[in-house]
């Protein structure tokens, strides 16, 4: 089975401030892995996502995240973040078996202020 | 398209009471899930389905049941409301086998029990 541990529940920053979101995972077998963007009362979108190949992943709006398979990390960064970042963000994985189930992290809440 | 699309967007019952949560989709995927999210609890699988009139239990199945007897569509039934039922339904649909492994959100269901 797959967990994931979101280490900040809230992180507030100030605009144009670089911003990271933790993300730790634990599994028995090789994961897959994700982060999901959720603007106030919406459902999730992808942002960008971890399948194999080279451990730093860029997704929509400026986000990467770089894999790290001995640290079981996949920290999710920005350089300069916007207003319109405000939204809670949530890490998940997926064991590579078929079965395509996704096990969520609590999610981090981040606020960008002027 | 549409993606995915919840009916209702919210719903309040009495406890006791029962209902049963639409999902639809048109990207002709073969998965869908029902999850759960909960105030600093992330979001929880309670069911999905692989295909055409078939499902499984996910992580909180229990008081839910669920059918899928069309691909597109994806029914999540609630047979007698609990309090602690009161939650943000969200459904997802997955593309298996395209290698994408991305879950499509529908915008969610706003559920009350009092």
């Amino acid at each position: 089975a797959q967990s994931v541990t979101q280490l900040d529940s809230q992180v507030p920053v100030f605009e144009e401030a670089p911003v990271e979101l933790r993300c730790n995972y634990s599994s028995s077998v090789s994961v897959y892995l994700f982060w999901y963007v959720q603007y106030p009362n919406q459902g999730l979108q992808l942002l960008l996502k971890y399948l194999s190949g080279s451990t730093l992943v860029k997704g929509i709006n400026g986000f990467e995240a770089e894999f790290n398979k001995s640290q079981t990390s996949f920290h999710l960064r920005k350089p300069s973040v916007h207003i319109s970042d405000t939204a809670e963000y949530f890490c998940a994985v997926s064991d590579q078996g078929g079965s395509e189930k996704l096990v969520f992290g609590k999610g981090t809440k981040l606020t960008v202020n002027p | 398209n549409a993606g995915v699309t919840q009916t209702p967007k919210f719903r309040v019952l009495k406890t006791g009471q029962s209902m049963t949560l639409l999902c639809a989709q048109d990207m002709n995927h073969e998965y869908m899930y029902w999850y759960r999210q909960d105030p600093g609890m992330g979001l929880r699988l309670i069911h999905y389905s692989v295909g055409e009139g078939t499902t499984a239990k996910g992580e909180v199945p229990d008081g839910y049941n669920v059918s899928r007897l069309k691909k597109q569509n994806f029914l999540l039934g609630l047979e007698s409301a609990a309090p602690s039922q009161t939650s943000v339904y969200f459904c997802a649909s997955s593309s298996h086998g395209t290698s994408t492994y991305e879950q499509y959100f529908g915008p969610g269901t706003r559920l009350t029990v009092t």
